[in-house]
C-alpha cells in the first residue's frame, strides 16, 4: 500500500493566489514526521517545511505552511501569494519512528510528487 | 557551508560497464542514503547507512552496491549498469533523529545505454 499519496499530478494557479496541495499518508506508528520538499528544474530537492506527528500547531515556515489533519492523515502544503518561483515539483515525504528507531524506519518514504505551474 | 556534494552530475555509460557514484557530506551525519527517482514515482531509496561500516538495504537494492568506510563517503557502485538503471540519483545525509530534514546533493543524472 502507498504511504504516501499525492493526488495531484500537475496543479496551476495564478500568481499572487493562494494554492494548496494535498497529500494524504499511511502509518500504524504514533511517532512520525511529515515534510515537504520542492524540486526546481534545475532538480536540487530543497526542505520546505516539517510537522511532528505530536504537534498541535501547523508548521509555517514564511509562505508556506502545512495543513495537518491526524485523524484524516493529511497533511497539505499551502502556499501564500504565489510567485512565478514557486513553479516547481513538490514532494511530501514522511519519516516513521523517532530517533530511537532501527535505521529502515528513519528512511523518507516519498509520495509521487506535484507539478506546480504558477502563472503570470 | 553545509552541503552533500555529489559526483558526478551527468553520466552517459553502456550497459556493464562497473561505475560509481561519490557522495561525500560536510556536516558529521551518521544517516547517510540513495534515493532514484523515476517519473510518476517519486524517490525511492536504494541503500542507507546508519554509520561508518553500518548499510542496509532500502527499498529498490538490486543492481546496488554502496561502502561507508569514512562517516562523510557513501558511494553509490554500480557493478554491471543496465538500461533500467537510467535515473536522476539522489544522495541524502541527515542526523538521524525523527524530525531532521534531510539535505541532498545535486544529484546525478544516469543514462545507461
Amino acid at each position: 500500500a502507498q504511504k504516501i499519496t499525492q493526488t495531484q499530478p500537475g496543479m496551476f494557479v495564478q500568481e499572487k493566489e493562494a494554492v494548496t496541495l494535498d497529500c494524504t499518508y499511511d502509518t500504524s506508528d504514533q511517532s512520525y514526521g511529515l515534510f515537504w520538499y520542492k524540486q526546481p528544474s534545475s532538480g536540487e530537492m530543497i526542505f520546505l517545511i516539517y510537522q511532528g506527528s505530536y504537534d498541535e500547531q501547523n508548521a509555517t515556515e514564511g509562505r508556506y505552511s502545512l495543513n495537518f489533519q491526524k485523524a484524516r492523515k493529511s497533511a497539505n502544503l499551502v502556499i501564500s501569494a504565489s510567485q512565478l518561483g514557486d513553479s516547481a515539483m513538490y514532494f511530501c515525504a514522511m519519516r516513521e519512528g523517532n530517533f530511537f528507531s532501527s535505521g529502515s524506519a528513519r528512511q523518507l518514504t516519498f509520495g509521487s510528487g506535484t507539478q506546480l505551474t504558477v502563472l503570470p | 557551508e553545509a552541503q552533500v556534494t555529489q559526483n558526478p552530475r551527468y553520466l552517459i555509460t553502456v550497459t556493464g560497464k562497473k561505475l560509481t557514484v561519490t557522495c561525500s557530506q560536510n556536516m558529521n551525519h551518521e544517516y547517510m542514503s540513495w534515493y532514484r527517482q523515476d517519473p510518476g514515482l517519486g524517490l525511492r531509496q536504494i541503500y542507507y547507512s546508519m554509520n561508518v561500516e553500518v548499510t542496509d538495504k532500502g527499498d529498490v537494492p538490486e543492481g546496488y552496491k554502496v561502502s561507508r568506510k569514512e562517516k562523510r563517503n557513501f558511494p553509490l557502485i554500480l557493478e554491471s549498469p543496465s538500461p533500467n538503471q537510467t535515473s536522476l540519483y539522489f544522495c541524502a545525509s541527515s542526523f538521524g533523529a525523527g524530525n531532521t530534514e534531510a539535505f541532498f546533493g545535486q544529484g546525478t543524472r544516469l543514462t545507461v545505454v
